[in-house]
């Protein structure tokens, strides 16, 4: 199984950008075979899926998110990101990468990094 | 989008009970959804998926059943480690949608 670990930078100020790094082990980023998410939870709430990003380059997004997402891939560090702009306290919360497959099983989930919005 | 309408939202169970989760598709999925557990300050856990696969290491207690609309994960004789929170999500198409959750919480 690979081993994915969120990280960024814990707290962003409103209207900022929130960066987040999905670093991968275990498993090549460029296996065909699959593709790489995010997933959010706002504090004692439930799940909410942002978006993923296939071995093609191809995206999705949720509709919700769409205008301010961007999910990428860094094959030779064998990471990928998001990048949600103009963030507001509805943006607190747990996000999780994670890596798909297709035909089997939807998420293989990593530990999750906390992202406030505040000022 | 196709909204994810899971029940109960809590479940209050004893060690060795059964216990079923439901959810219903706003409309027809196939059997593309998968369930997840959850427990306090920890990233899901992938327990099902195409709505009857067991999950790799997913003990076999566990059961996934539906096509359609609706499904159900079924856990046999509940142990410890079992109350947590489950989600059941479909992947039929974008964008993917979660159900709201089910606390099983011991009695």
């Amino acid at each position: 199984q690979p081993q994915l670990q969120a990280s960024g930078p814990g707290l962003v100020k409103p209207s900022e950008t929130l960066s987040l790094t999905c670093t991968v082990s275990g498993d090549s980023i460029n296996n065909g075979n699959y593709y790489w998410g995010w997933i959010r939870q706002p504090p004692g709430k439930g799940l909410e899926w942002v978006g993923n990003i296939y071995s093609s380059g191809l995206t999705y997004y949720n509709p919700s998110l769409e205008s301010r997402t961007s999910i990428s891939v860094d094959t030779s560090k064998n990471q990928f990101f998001l990048r949600l702009k103009s963030v507001t306290a509805a943006d607190t919360g747990v996000y999780f990468c994670a890596r798909g497959n297709v035909w089997k099983s939807p998420w293989v989930w990593g530990q999750g990094t906390l992202a406030a919005v505040s000022s | 989008d196709i909204q994810m309408t899971q029940f109960p939202s809590f479940v209050s169970a004893s060690v060795g009970d059964r216990v079923t989760i439901t959810c219903r598709a706003s409309q027809t999925i196939e059997d593309w959804v998968a369930w997840f557990q959850q427990s306090p300050g920890k990233a899901p856990k992938t327990v099902m998926y195409r709505a009857s696969t067991l999950e790799n290491g997913v003990p076999v207690r566990f059961s996934g059943s539906g096509s359609g609309t609706e499904f159900t994960l079924t856990i046999d004789t509940l142990q410890p480690e079992d109350f947590a929170t489950y989600y059941c999500q479909q992947y039929k198409s974008f964008p993917w949608t979660f159900g709201q959750g089910t606390r099983v919480d011991i009695k």
